[in-house]
């Protein structure tokens, strides 16, 4: 089945504890980008990647690192997570930047 | 002005009733232009694309109008599973913008 798969779902954490959230994509995709979405502000893109090895920031990039070295994973750190990155977070892939994304099913993070 | 605007709604229709959104992006040299549907916490998913000459989906219709820079879905015969947040998405012209622009979405709410 073609699919975005994040993990975890949920996570809590505690302000400074550097965390991982995966995200891997079995459609050979080039494209996948991160995304967070708070009430009121929508879906705001935190960084892309057009291929493997490249990788761009998106509109809130702070706070956040990626990488891209394998096609299909797109893991997105954490460094020092902070209250204000408590988010329900997507992945997404596509075949190209404007091509129509397949989403992840999300994952929601609570920082304290 | 936001580069993609909608009204946030909510739309309170009855069961069977039709129903149309807009959307405005104001980069006139926008290519591409998508309806993603979001259920509550749940990740986005592609309802359809929107083409220049319009496209239907059963009950689904899409529109572009580049004149004035919009495009609509309208929704035929409203079922109580179609409620939803309908999102908006536009591409700009290529260049350094690598990335696909989501609006805040619109709320729809079908009443039996």
């Amino acid at each position: 089945e073609a699919q975005v798969t994040q993990n975890p779902r949920y996570l809590i954490t505690v302000t400074g504890k550097k965390l991982t959230v995966t995200c891997s994509q079995n459609m050979n995709h080039e494209y996948m980008s991160w995304y967070r979405q708070d009430p009121g502000l929508g879906l705001r893109q935190i960084y892309y990647s057009m291929n493997v090895e490249v990788t761009d920031k998106g509109d809130v990039p702070e706070g956040y690192k990626v990488s891209r070295k394998e096609k299909r994973n797109f893991p997105l750190i954490l460094e020092s997570p902070s209250p204000n990155q408590t988010s329900l977070y997507f992945c997404a892939s596509s075949w190209r930047w404007n091509s129509p994304l397949h989403f992840g099913n999300g994952t929601r993070l609570t920082v304290t | 002005r936001k580069e993609v605007e909608q009204d946030p709604g909510p739309f309170n229709v009855p069961e069977g009733a039709t129903v149309a959104f807009n959307c405005t992006y104001s980069n006139s040299a926008s290519q591409s232009f998508f309806w993603y549907r979001q259920d509550c916490r749940k990740e986005p998913k592609l309802l359809m694309s929107v083409y220049s000459s319009g496209n239907e989906d059963g009950r689904f219709t899409a529109q572009l109008n580049r004149a004035s820079q919009y495009i609509s879905l309208l929704i035929r015969d409203s079922k109580l599973s179609d409620s939803a947040t309908y999102l908006c998405v536009v591409t700009p012209y290529g260049g350094a913008t690598n990335k696909l622009i989501f609006g805040t979405g619109t709320l729809l709410a079908v009443q039996p």
